[in-house]
């Protein structure tokens, strides 16, 4: 029953590094979602894809790239970190459709830009 | 322009006790979604409660239940009876109609913490 699984959990990159996160569902969702978190920010969408074959920029799209490789798995990558990028990454998926359901989240990912 | 607002940016309440944690809402949508997310010092994402804006009854969820008043925008959470276990970040979040992008938005989170 593994639900969104994202790797790595941690991470600690130097700035101008680029690196990979990866995120796989397993209860056939539609719909993927990047979020980064940060303190009194709450969760802000980085980009999302309704469903295979699309995705669509967020509400903090800048320096991040997105590939759906396939109905499962959703990366983001950083290809060139910045201290401002430190924060905690969280995939998720949703059934999409018509459905106003709710996210089902990742265990996230704490990233560090030194 | 932000979409969800909760105001209180820190609670805390005595255990045992009900508490409720705040949150409005803007949306020109007439289909929406309205959900919490409990985030415990563990980080995971937990969901919790979720209304439609066509419920006709508050949605309840255990100990949880949500005071959804549609004409002033707001979906309020209860907690009854806390628990130490409750201690945590609560967020507060919004799904508009599949057309608009199916795109959640969040609250920027109240922390609450529940004392013996």
């Amino acid at each position: 029953n593994a639900g969104v699984t994202q790797t790595p959990k941690f991470q600690v990159l130097k700035t101008g590094q680029s690196m990979t996160l990866q995120c796989a569902q397993d209860m056939n969702h539609n719909s993927m979602y990047w979020y980064r978190q940060d303190p009194g920010m709450g969760l802000r969408l980085i980009y999302y894809s309704a469903s295979e074959g699309t995705t669509d920029k967020g509400e903090v799209p800048n320096g991040y790239n997105v590939s759906r490789l396939n109905k499962r798995e959703f990366s983001l990558r950083l290809e060139s970190a910045a201290p401002s990028q430190t924060s905690v990454y969280f995939c998720a998926s949703s059934p999409g459709s018509r459905r106003l359901r709710e996210l089902f989240f990742g265990s996230g990912t704490q990233l560090s830009v030194l | 322009a932000q979409k969800i607002t909760q105001t209180q940016p820190g609670m805390f309440v005595q255990e045992k006790e009900a508490v409720t944690l705040d949150c409005t809402y803007d949306t020109s949508d007439p289909s929406y979604g309205l959900f919490w997310y409990k985030q415990p010092s563990s980080g995971e994402m937990i969901f919790l409660i979720y209304q439609g804006s066509y419920d006709q009854q508050n949605a309840t969820e255990g100990r949880y239940s949500l005071n959804f008043q549609k004409a002033r925008k707001s979906a309020n959470l209860v907690i009854s009876a806390s628990q130490l276990g409750d201690s945590a970040m609560y967020f507060c979040a919004m799904r508009e109609a599949p057309h608009q992008g199916q795109n959640f938005v969040f609250g920027p989170g109240t922390r609450l913490s529940v004392l013996p």
